[in-house]
């Protein structure tokens, strides 16, 4: 049983491009939470999805992010026109239901990007 | 709003030293308390959990025990082995369990 997957491992882009990070959740969780963490600190919530819909997004910033969870397929974060700024680990964890983090999530093992 | 504090680091203990990581924390009602360890190079991994007032989490011989009474919520290893250096992470869970709130982690190196 895969755990959360995350791709690309690394991802490098020069500032102005696109960034697209997906997220494919535990077998079954239909629940995804997005969170970055920048050099040197914790880790802080970005977005929190359901299939199709978007239930939380408290965290994300108010321009170039996007975030989806389509019916078919991985969670997939989007950062357009990217900037030095946005360089940072991203890490996505799933559920089965809705708050079960009370019990702790697990997470996958992240993007790393790079941005120049 | 909710929000956590950690000890700062690094930290660098000799190999079978005794280990103590400060957490406190800040919350409306009754949160869920965690530790998350990461490894140079990947991801959080849960090492230990506790989800109400004087419970004990404990994994790999780390121990935290939840104190309401000083919103505290200190990892402990009495011996630490080299394979242990990692970043620690204290974290706590929203009263939704949709949103966690992390520290901002401590540097831990074990020298042989």
């Amino acid at each position: 049983n895969a755990g959360v997957m995350q791709n690309p491992r690394h991802l490098v882009r020069r500032r102005g491009q696109e960034a697209r990070l997906r997220c494919s959740p535990m077998k079954g969780h239909s629940h995804v939470y997005w969170y970055r963490q920048l050099p040197e600190e914790g880790l802080k919530f970005m977005v929190y999805l359901q299939k199709e819909n978007i239930i939380d997004e408290s965290g994300m910033p108010k321009e170039r992010f996007s975030a989806e969870f389509p019916k078919e397929g991985p969670s997939i974060l989007r950062i357009q026109q990217v900037v030095r700024g946005d360089s940072a680990a991203y890490f996505c964890a799933s559920s089965a239901n809705e708050g079960q983090g009370v019990y702790g999530y697990t997470f996958g093992s992240g993007t790393r990007l790079t941005v120049v | 709003g909710d929000s956590v504090t950690q000890m700062e680091g690094p930290v660098t203990l000799s190999e079978e030293a005794f280990l103590t990581i400060n957490c406190t924390y800040t919350a409306t009602g009754y949160p869920s308390l965690f530790w998350y360890v990461q490894y140079p190079g990947e991801g959080l991994q849960l090492l230990l959990k506790a989800t109400k007032a004087d419970d004990k989490g404990s994994n790999k011989g780390f121990e935290a025990t939840y104190r309401k009474e000083t919103t505290s919520f200190h990892l402990e290893k009495g011996s630490v082995q080299v394979s242990d250096s990692a970043v620690y992470f204290c974290a706590l869970s929203s009263n939704t369990g949709n949103q966690f709130y992390f520290g901002t982690g401590t540097s831990l190196t074990v020298i042989p």
